[in-house]
């Protein structure tokens, strides 16, 4: 089985300052993470993804995340917030084995971006 | 190209009524999702199709039926609402849906109030 785990559901941060959301995953193998975003009243979009490549991975607007298998963690960085980050992120699992039919989704955290 | 996109935006219905969700794509992807989302509780996937004419059960079918009208449109009918089936329902698709690694692209969401 796979799960994720987003600590915190509700991060506030201040205007240019760094923004941290936490990921932690659990999976008998290493398995493909995905962060996406769900701006105010609309769907998902991928930010970026992890498919065993580097484990350092770079999506849009300026985010990253680093697969840390010792820590089953997938974090999501920005260096700077923007108010326009303000949204709903999503951590998201599935196997290398598996299809994308099995992408099973964390419980969300919403970014506050404070002036 | 418009991706995703789902009707009606939103919808208010009474114990017992029925309706569908409908949900096109425009990127000629073969597999296509229904997924419900509570606060709290992440996404979860209802029902999805690995290509045209195939329908699978997902984590919570219960009350649900799909139909793969043909490549471009799946659509959700929820035969008889009950309050627990208030959510916002997002529909997406992917390219071919085999591959774990697969990004998944997503509609704007239909909210759903039953009373």
């Amino acid at each position: 089985a796979q799960s994720v785990t987003q600590l915190g559901s509700h991060v506030s941060v201040s205007e240019g300052a760094l923004v941290l959301l936490r990921c932690n995953y659990s999976s008998s193998v290493p398995p493909y993470l995905f962060w996406y975003v769900q701006y105010p009243n609309q769907g998902l979009q991928l930010l970026l993804k992890y498919t065993s490549a580097a484990t350092l991975v770079k999506g849009i607007n300026g985010f990253e995340a680093e697969f840390k298998k010792s820590e089953t963690s997938f974090h999501l960085t920005k260096p700077s917030a923007h108010m326009s980050d303000a949204a709903e992120y999503f951590c998201a699992v599935t196997q290398p084995s598996g299809s994308a039919r099995q992408l099973t989704f964390g419980s969300g955290t919403q970014l506050t971006v404070l002036p | 190209n418009a991706g995703v996109t789902q009707t009606p935006k939103f919808q208010v219905l009474k114990t017992g009524q029925s309706m569908t969700l409908q949900c096109a794509q425009d990127m000629n992807h073969n597999s296509m999702y229904w997924y419900r989302q509570d606060p709290g509780m992440g996404l979860r996937l209802i029902y999805y199709s690995a290509s045209e004419g195939t329908t699978d059960k997902g984590e919570v079918p219960n009350g649900y039926n799909v139909s793969r009208l043909n490549k471009r449109e799946f659509s959700l009918r929820l035969e008889s609402a009950a309050p627990s089936q208030t959510s916002v329902y997002f529909c997406a698709s992917s390219l071919r849906g085999g591959r774990g690694q697969e990004t998944q692209y997503f509609g704007p969401g239909t909210r759903l109030l039953v009373l």
